[in-house]
């Protein structure tokens, strides 16, 4: 069976310091995996997928995430905080052997300080 | 269309109610899938379709919910006698093709439903 634990509800960094967003999945098999932005009243948007090619995946607007087979990860990183990066980000996996459903993590939010 | 459309934006009905929430997946998309959100959490997947066969439907709640897309495009997610329990952000997502773990799910912005 597949989860995902997101490890902070809530993270604040300063503009221009590093950003971390922690997540642990567990899965049967060889999930895909990605991290979705939500901005207030926007819908979901993609940041980011890794799909058994190479385990640093770079997504859109700075952001990258790396799998760690071995530790069960696949943390979110940005090297410098922007203002816009305020919103909340999910870490959701899927497995190719229950179809298409994709279960997501509780959620992580992210204020950016000035 | 460009992306996935939902409607309405926003719904506020009275308990004991039906709604009929309705998405309009990206053109072209195999499988549609309707997710429920509460304050503070992340969605829960509700159920889903390739083209128009509804593969699983696990997590509708009870049976009050059910979904339905009967030409393999548009899908209409209903309520019936809807409760306050119900209140939360219902998301609808499509992606390109059915099955396999490479595909991306594309979402909607979502119908917030209020019962009061």
């Amino acid at each position: 069976a597949q989860s995902v634990t997101q490890l902070d509800s809530h993270v604040s960094v300063s503009e221009g310091t590093p950003v971390l967003l922690r997540c642990n999945y567990s899965s049967s098999y060889s999930p895909s995996l990605f991290w979705y932005v939500q901005h207030p009243n926007k819908g979901l948007q993609l940041l980011l997928k890794y799909t058994s090619a190479a385990t640093l995946v770079k997504g859109i607007n700075g952001f990258e995430a790396e799998f760690k087979k071995s530790e069960t990860s696949f943390h979110l990183t940005k090297p410098s905080a922007h203002m816009s990066d305020a919103a909340e980000y999910f870490c959701v996996v899927s497995e190719s052997n229950t179809g298409n459903q994709f279960y997501f993590g509780t959620g992580t939010s992210l204020t950016v300080i000035p | 269309g460009a992306g996935v459309s939902q409607s309405p934006r926003y719904k506020v009905t009275k308990r004991g109610q039906d709604v009929a929430l309705r998405c309009d997946p990206i053109s072209g998309h195999v499988s549609l899938y309707w997710y429920r959100q509460a304050l503070g959490q992340g969605p829960e997947f509700l159920t889903y379709f390739n083209y128009e066969a509804q593969q699983d439907k696990s997590g509708l709640p009870n049976d009050r919910f059910s979904a339905e897309r009967p030409e393999g495009s548009i899908s209409t997610l209903t309520i019936q006698r809807t409760e306050q329990r119900d209140s939360a952000m219902y998301r609808c997502a499509s992606s390109l093709v059915g099955g396999g773990a490479n595909t991306e799910a594309f979402f909607g912005q979502g119908t917030r439903l209020t019962v009061v």
